[in-house]
């Protein structure tokens, strides 16, 4: 069975423009949790998302956003990038909202130049 | 959630138990410990986790305090896939203010020939 998949796997922006994530979860998932991280420091909670609603939010600006479709998958988006926005993107999934384990992607890799 | 404690890092001979610990001093009656562990370049990736009582499953073993104020984790054979960032994380099994962990930074596990 496929993993979590994420895309892209890397990219490349500058500041101020816009960037879109996308996050397929695993089959039979139905929430789905966006972390940043930073070079050198653990995983931050950024968003979780859970029959298509937001569950929880981490302490990040409004230029962060993000949803959940009816198949599930998810997009995070960030508006304005500001070189700090650099960073790898993790996404999760697990089965229910608030328990179990999450299964994490391999990550999108974002540099703002 | 309770904060966690662990060293900076650690070296471990191949084929050694590896065994590292955590401190949670503050930890709540209802809060569980996990752990994770994060491969150079993947995902963080879900290892154990427990609330009062040893813990074990075929990647590690779980032994928290009886005053719940530590915990360590055991690799019981470290081989050099083992070498990992391995993150303690306390937190409430089933929130009702979503399914949020905070990684922090982790203890860097070197496992050597």
């Amino acid at each position: 069975d496929a993993g979590v998949t994420q895309s892209p796997t890397h990219l490349i922006k500058t500041r101020g423009q816009h960037v879109t994530l996308r996050c397929s979860p695993i089959s039979g998932h139905k929430s789905v949790s966006w972390y940043q991280q930073v070079l050198g420091q653990g995983p931050q909670f950024i968003f979780q998302y859970y029959e298509k609603e937001e569950r929880g939010r981490g302490n990040f600006p409004d230029r962060f956003s993000a949803r959940q479709f009816p198949n599930y998958s998810s997009e995070l988006n960030v508006n304005a990038l500001l070189l700090g926005d650099s960073a790898l993107y993790l996404c999760a999934s697990q089965e229910a909202g608030n328990t179990g384990e999450l299964f994490f992607g391999e990550g999108s890799r974002l540099t703002v130049l | 959630d309770a904060k966690t404690t662990q060293p900076t890092s650690m070296d471990c001979a191949e084929g050694r138990a590896a065994n590292l610990p955590c401190n949670h001093s503050t930890i709540s009656g209802n809060e569980y410990v996990y752990w994770y562990r994060q491969i150079h370049s993947q995902g963080p990736q879900y290892i154990i986790h427990g609330l009062k009582n040893n813990e074990t499953n075929e990647m590690a073993s779980l032994i928290i305090t009886e005053d719940r104020k530590s915990s360590t984790l055991i690799l019981p054979h470290a081989t050099l896939r083992d070498t990992a960032v391995y993150y303690c994380i306390v937190r409430v099994l089933n929130s009702n203010s979503g399914y949020a962990l905070n990684f922090g930074k982790g203890t860097s596990l070197l496992v050597t020939p």
